[in-house]
């Protein structure tokens, strides 16, 4: 089945303590991006990857890391997390080419900073 | 200042009938537009995608119109069932560069009633 896996989907963690929620995607596309939803504010992108190694920021990267050493894999890092990063993250990923970036996303993974 | 501007208020609709979910953008000229549906604790779902020479769209009991002129689009759903209950987001790439850079609205959420 096509699609896109987040995990952890669910963690409560502490002020500081470095966490990576690790996406992969096995769509073979070459597109991937991290958006946060919090009430009221809808998604906002994070960071995204057009390819393997080619990474850009979103319009809050603040606090946030990511990597794309693989095609299929997109980590976001978090390595001083504090609690205005508790938030829904979602990883969403597209082939590139169409003119049009149709997203498939992740189930999302809800993180707590306490 | 850019942005997309959905109806934060929820749609209350009896089943048979159609909703009608409004989508307004300002300082945007994007080539696209898209529609998802967002279910609780989950990850946004692509529906229909219209681009700005069209101006209707149809799939199924959905259907998305998109006035360039007056900067919105509308989404609607015929013969609205309880399943339908959802909240829906649109999106669009606000620099017209391939999507890389797709931000969404906040969604409105809709419950129809059996």
């Amino acid at each position: 089945e096509a699609q896109v896996t987040q995990n952890p989907r669910y963690l409560i963690t502490v002020t500081g303590k470095k966490l990576t929620v690790t996406c992969s995607q096995n769509m073979n596309h070459e597109y991937m991006s991290w958006y946060r939803q919090d009430p009221g504010l809808g998604l906002r992108q994070i960071y995204y990857s057009m390819n393997v190694e080619v990474t850009d920021k979103g319009d809050v990267p603040e606090g946030y890391k990511v990597s794309r050493k693989e095609k299929r894999n997109f980590p976001l890092i978090l390595e001083s997390p504090s609690p205005n990063q508790t938030s829904l993250y979602f990883c969403a990923s597209s082939p590139q080419g169409s003119g049009a970036n149709v997203l498939t996303f992740g189930a999302g993974s809800r993180l707590t900073v306490l | 200042s850019q942005k997309i501007e959905q109806n934060s208020e929820a749609l209350n609709i009896q089943e048979g009938k159609t909703a009608t979910l409004t989508c307004n953008y300002t300082n945007y000229s994007p080539a696209y537009l898209q529609w998802y549906r967002q279910d609780p604790g989950r990850g946004p779902v692509f529906l229909l995608l219209i681009r700005e020479n069209e101006k209707e769209k149809r799939k199924e009991r959905l259907k998305v119109t998109f006035d360039t002129t007056l900067k919105q689009s509308l989404f609607h759903i015929t013969a609205s069932q309880p399943a339908d209950s959802a909240t829906y987001l649109c999106a669009l790439d606000p620099t017209n560069t391939g999507g890389f850079k797709t931000i969404f609205g906040a969604g409105t959420r809709l419950f129809v009633k059996a």
